[in-house]
């Protein structure tokens, strides 16, 4: 089963912009909406960003997505250190009725 | 509270079967499509089989299809997966995730998840 494709690292620091790439095709990001996770060493993953930048409640607004065609991007404003973490992007894939995954990126904040 | 809960996992030999459970508590279980999601050691999540709120639909990734099976009982607030001919490859973290309608297939809810170790 094919993957979205994600950035294998990324890294910042305390304070900065970083923003996490994630690329698809026209049956998954290009016309499903894109979800986000979050996942520290040794934990289950947990909901970011989800529908059309739409934040579960206790997720701050220093997390945002968007979508441009069959690419979409996770930007981290206002880097902490507690965001040193694994990210993962998502979506339904129409053509295979599944959800696909990108590869993750972990995150390092120097 | 919120939350889910597998069970099932353990050290199973090459071709044999396993059943994995997830309990659910704390949500609306009846109105949540569910889903199975493994990560192997080391690597990252691979979307494994969802099932619709009703269990009216289902679908599973290549990887598994024809040999893992996804149900639920409602009634239980509990999902299922049975897994069949296993292999190496399937060995993983398995965790349970829930999808609340209209969220665009979001999993706002996880299991803490159940190792599953496939050797010969």
């Amino acid at each position: 089963q094919s993957v979205l494709t994600q950035p294998p690292s990324a890294s910042g620091t305390p304070g900065q912009r970083v923003t996490i790439s994630c690329s698809g095709s026209s049956s998954n990001i290009g016309s499903n909406t894109v979800n986000w996770y979050r996942q520290l060493p040794g934990t289950a993953p947990k909901l970011l960003i989800y529908n059309n930048n739409q934040r579960p409640s206790g997720v701050p607004d220093r997390f945002s997505d968007s979508k441009s065609g069959t690419s979409a991007s996770l930007a981290i404003s206002g880097l902490q250190s507690d965001d040193e973490a694994d990210y993962y992007c998502a979506a339904w894939d129409g053509s295979l009725n599944g959800v696909l995954f990108g590869g993750g990126t972990k995150l390092t904040v120097l | 509270q919120v939350q889910l809960v597998e069970s099932g996992g353990g050290v199973v030999q090459t071709g044999r079967s396993l059943r994995l459970s997830c309990a659910a508590s704390g949500f609306n279980f009846r109105t949540h499509a569910m889903h199975w999601v493994r990560q192997a050691p080391g690597k990252g999540l691979e979307w494994v089989a969802f099932i619709w709120y009703d269990g009216s639909e289902k679908h599973y990734a290549d990887s598994v299809k024809g040999r893992f099976t996804i149900s639920r009982d409602n009634s239980k607030n509990t999902l299922f997966l049975q897994m069949n001919s296993l292999r190496a490859e399937d060995t993983a973290i398995y965790f349970c995730a829930g999808d609340p309608p209209q969220s665009g297939f979001a999993f706002d809810i996880w299991g803490q998840g159940t190792m599953v170790t496939v050797s010969s």
